[in-house]
């Protein structure tokens, strides 16, 4: 049983460039969601997901887009990176909102 | 802004000691959760107690909840070096919007 898996774990972008966070669970959970977690700030939630093709926003959406088109995946895209998005991404995902499982997170960096 | 705010920010204890730490939130809530986060890895599930609970116990862990005040309290008896961690509390809203969100945490380090 794999839990919820992210990918990539390390990233460094340019300014301007895109890119897809990847998160998948194999648990059949209803709810995912993308936090940022940035020193002292602890995690902000970036948007979540109440099932398949329900998103919505949360804390801090501006630059992210995602999309839930199956229970198991929920990517999260940046679509002009900027250095402000360095951080550190997690994404989780729970049966109902109890026990959030959360993956490894995405340490990007955006240069 | 974000829903729970934890207090201290930092606390360093001797091993064996206990440890205890507080969250405060602004809106009703269903539950409230307590999770681990070891350095910078996925945060770890500890421990969650309903709105009309005021008292759980998971082995070395006691949480409180008091409604009427706004605010919850973790408490790690007899601590081990292997509890230094931050620690997270979380909340879901009973006003419809359907999200988990986080306190800003409390950084523990334990002194063996």
């Amino acid at each position: 049983n794999a839990g919820v898996t992210q990918t990539p774990k390390f990233q460094v972008l340019k300014t301007g460039q895109s890119m897809t966070l990847q998160c998948a669970q194999d648990m059949n959970h209803e709810y995912m969601s993308w936090y940022r977690q940035d020193p002292g700030m602890g995690l902000r939630l970036i948007h979540y997901s109440v099932g398949a093709g329900i998103t919505d926003q949360g804390e801090v959406p501006n630059g992210y887009n995602v999309s839930r088109s199956t229970t198991e995946d929920f990517p999260l895209r940046l679509l002009s990176a900027a250095p402000s998005q360095t951080s550190v991404y997690f994404c989780a995902s729970s049966r109902s909102l109890t026990e959030a499982f959360f993956g490894q997170g995405t340490r990007l960096t955006v240069v | 802004s974000q829903q729970g705010e934890e207090d201290p920010q930092a606390l360093s204890i001797q091993e064996g000691e206990n440890a205890t730490m507080n969250c405060s939130y602004k809106t009703s809530i269903n539950n409230l959760q307590w999770y681990r986060q070891n350095s910078g890895r996925g945060l770890v599930h500890l421990i969650l107690i309903r709105s009309n609970e005021r008292e759980k116990h998971s082995g070395r862990l006691r949480v409180t909840l008091d409604t009427s005040k706004k605010s919850s309290s973790l408490l790690i008896t007899a601590s081990r070096a292997a509890d230094t961690a931050s620690y997270f509390c979380a909340t879901d809203a009973n006003f419809g919007n359907e999200k988990l969100t986080f306190g800003t945490g409390t950084r523990l380090t334990i002194i063996p």
